[in-house]
């Protein structure tokens, strides 16, 4: 059974930074491109970013340059570095298999406030 | 555009069928995937490669396509079917949106 559990979330203040993390069993994680997902609160689901099995990285126009996603495949896991938060930045952040059919985590909650 | 257009809310009677669709310029080469969403839940994939459903998923959920739109229908709507919507598209690789979500209400 695919699992995703991610951590790492909390409340931040803006410019601040984060690490958020997703550790992934039940599939063999080397082989397949993960994505990163968020939602603001009572907002829809946006595309963060993604990574390739082989660390191609692609983002969104809205965190190109402020967010780094990264994966260890040595040890099945997957990492976002987000730096200089912003207030719009507060969403409950998703893990999540990329190619179809798509497996998530139950997400992490980013809280970006003064 | 990479955007996909998603109607807001629809409501359906308790049995009977409900279309949500979605359009946007991606669907003319991409197929689209749906997504149901229930409050405090993650996202649950219920279609994709525009009409294949995942293991678990009742087959009174469908989808088709054509040209720039998409389709979800919900064919005997449930009173557990009533949830937040969203259909999903490659742009290119491995970059994607989404839709903006549509709520659907079973009365």
């Amino acid at each position: 059974e695919v699992q995703l559990l991610e951590s790492g979330g909390g409340w931040v203040q803006p410019g601040g930074s984060l690490r958020l993390s997703c550790a992934a069993s039940g599939f063999t994680f080397g082989i397949y491109a993960m994505s990163w997902v968020r939602q603001a609160p009572g907002k829809g689901l946006e595309w963060v970013s993604s990574i390739s099995g082989s660390g191609d990285t692609y983002y969104a126009d809205s965190v190109k340059g402020r967010f780094t996603i990264s994966r260890d495949n040595s040890k099945n896991t997957l990492s976002l570095q987000i730096k200089n938060l912003r207030v719009e930045d507060s969403a409950r952040y998703y893990c999540a298999t990329a190619g179809l059919p798509r497996h998530w985590g139950q997400g992490t909650l980013v809280t970006v406030s003064s | 555009s990479s955007e996909l257009t998603q109607d807001p809310a629809v409501s359906v009677a308790l049995g009977q069928t409900v279309s949500i669709t979605c359009q946007g310029d991606s669907l003319r080469t991409y197929y689209a995937s749906w997504y149901q969403q229930k409050p405090g839940q993650a996202p649950v994939l219920v279609i994709y490669d525009k009409n294949y459903r995942p293991s678990g998923i009742p087959d009174r959920f469908s989808g088709s396509s054509s040209g720039n739109t998409a389709s979800l229908t919900i064919t005997g709507a449930q009173a557990e079917d009533e949830a937040d919507y969203y259909c999903n598209s490659r742009i290119a690789n491995y970059v994607e949106v989404f839709g903006g979500g549509t709520r659907v209400t079973v009365l």
